[in-house]
């Protein structure tokens, strides 16, 4: 159904420590966004990817950072990792303007911090 | 923050009767876009409404939106089992983020 691809599907980490989420965006989509959803909440905004660069972030600390890849693969990195993080993370892209097309999501990765 | 705020929080219907759930968002929009979560998974895209446009339908989903009311509602005709998720609409502010708001939880009982 989908065509994007997030791994891992499940993740525990330790306070403190750091984590890289990765996400392969669906073929020829150069625009991916990262956003956090806690349990019980919509998702939220932490930044979007535009042809490798960062194309727009929302209100999240620079522990949280990202990288787009020439294949449209890119990754979510943690650092520092809080009780509070702990959220299922999910990968978006899209063909550029998503007032065009909309965003394709992953199933995501739930992300336990202990 | 968040941009949409679904209404209501929780539904729960008898298969074959039709699931209405609003939303309201605070600032003007380029377009509103509905997504379906199931079982806390990935979201998927259900129809996307142009700020320019009233109505919108796709099978057996209807969309409205009022963007002087700063509205939007999403009917479901004709509910099924599978239909039973989450529901969530995002806005579009500017171009490059959705915010989304807390969702609707529908059940459909057999």
């Amino acid at each position: 159904e989908t065509g994007v691809t997030q791994s891992p599907t499940h993740l525990i980490k330790t306070r403190g420590q750091q984590v890289t989420l990765r996400c392969s965006s669906q073929s020829g989509h150069n625009t991916v966004s990262w956003y956090q959803q806690a349990l019980g909440q919509g998702p939220q905004f932490i930044f979007q990817y535009y042809r490798e660069e960062e194309n727009g972030r929302g209100n999240f600390p620079p522990r949280f950072s990202g990288l787009q890849f020439p294949n449209y693969s890119s990754e979510l990195n943690v650092n520092a990792l809080e009780l509070d993080d702990s959220a299922l993370y999910l990968c978006a892209s899209s063909l550029g303007d998503s007032s065009n097309y909309g965003y394709t999501f992953g199933s995501g990765t739930r992300l336990t911090v202990v | 923050s968040q941009q949409g705020e679904e209404d209501p929080q929780a539904l729960s219907i008898q298969e074959g009767e039709n699931a209405t759930m609003n939303c309201s968002y605070k600032t003007s929009i380029n377009n509103l876009q509905w997504y379906r979560q199931n079982s806390g998974r990935g979201l998927v895209h259900l129809i996307l409404i142009r700020s320019n446009e009233r109505e919108k339908h796709s099978g057996r989903l209807r969309v409205t939106l009022d963007t002087s009311k700063k509205s939007s509602s999403l009917l479901i005709t004709a509910s099924r089992a599978a239909d039973t998720a989450s529901y969530f609409c995002a806005t579009d502010p500017n171009d490059y983020k959705l915010s989304f708001g807390a969702g609707t939880t529908v059940t459909v009982r057999a």
